[in-house]
């Protein structure tokens, strides 16, 4: 059974802090991963990630993949309060495209 | 203004009511699918389908019906809704997630209650 599984379950930091979430994966024909922010409602995407070893950036978030040891981590820097929401991590197979969403983050932002 | 939009957005019924969540999207996106997504649980796909008369199951697609007669819309059916239905619905599309780079658009979600 394919599985995601999302590390630290929930953090609280300051502004100004790094934070760096966890994304692990057991999910046969793995093709991609998608990093997702969810604030009150519906995700947001962030990043699709397929190459091992290449860093994404946007802004103050970056992620990477490897796919030898089947994880990903985002990393936000210089945290602000507008970053406080769930931040979710899934996995796409490569036949059927079929997703696999890991229980996501909450990072909490305090001012 | 591209969107992917869901009625209703609240729904409290009773078990064993059919209903039909609709899922409509103006992008001309051939991938749509639905997820469910319950506290500690994240979000887990229930179906999805990668263009017109095509569909196929997700990770728990037990007690759900979907249709894809048209490109733009996907509805969820429940006929028989139970209370471990109740649950918040998502329903999500993109381009073609056989292109790397396509990211998934999210509808604004459903709450639905079944008593």
């Amino acid at each position: 059974e394919d599985k995601v599984v999302q590390s630290p379950l929930s953090l609280v930091v300051h502004e100004g802090d790094t934070v760096t979430l966890n994304c692990s994966y057991e999910v046969t024909n793995f093709r991609s991963l998608l990093w997702y922010k969810q604030e009150k409602k519906a995700p947001t995407f962030l990043f699709m990630l397929t190459s091992s070893g290449i860093e994404k950036k946007s802004g103050r978030l970056s992620s990477i993949l490897d796919k030898k040891e089947l994880f990903s981590i985002l990393n936000i820097t210089a945290t602000q309060t507008g970053d406080s929401a769930i931040y979710l991590c899934a996995a796409i197979k490569a036949a059927g495209n079929k997703l696999t969403f890991g229980g996501g983050t909450r990072v909490l932002v305090k001012p | 203004e591209a969107q992917v939009t869901q009625n209703p957005r609240y729904l409290i019924t009773v078990t064993g009511k059919k209903l039909t969540v609709t899922c409509s999207q103006n992008m001309n996106h051939e991938y749509m699918s639905w997820y469910r997504q319950d506290p500690g649980l994240g979000l887990r796909q229930i179906y999805y389908s990668m263009n017109v008369e095509v569909t196929d199951k997700g990770d728990v697609p037990e007690g759900y019906k979907v249709s894809r007669k048209e490109k733009r819309n996907f509805p969820l059916i429940l006929e028989s809704p139970s209370p471990n239905q109740t649950s918040l619905y998502f329903c999500a599309s993109s381009l073609s997630l056989r292109l790397a780079g396509h990211e998934q658009f999210f509808g604004p979600g459903t709450r639905l209650t079944v008593l």
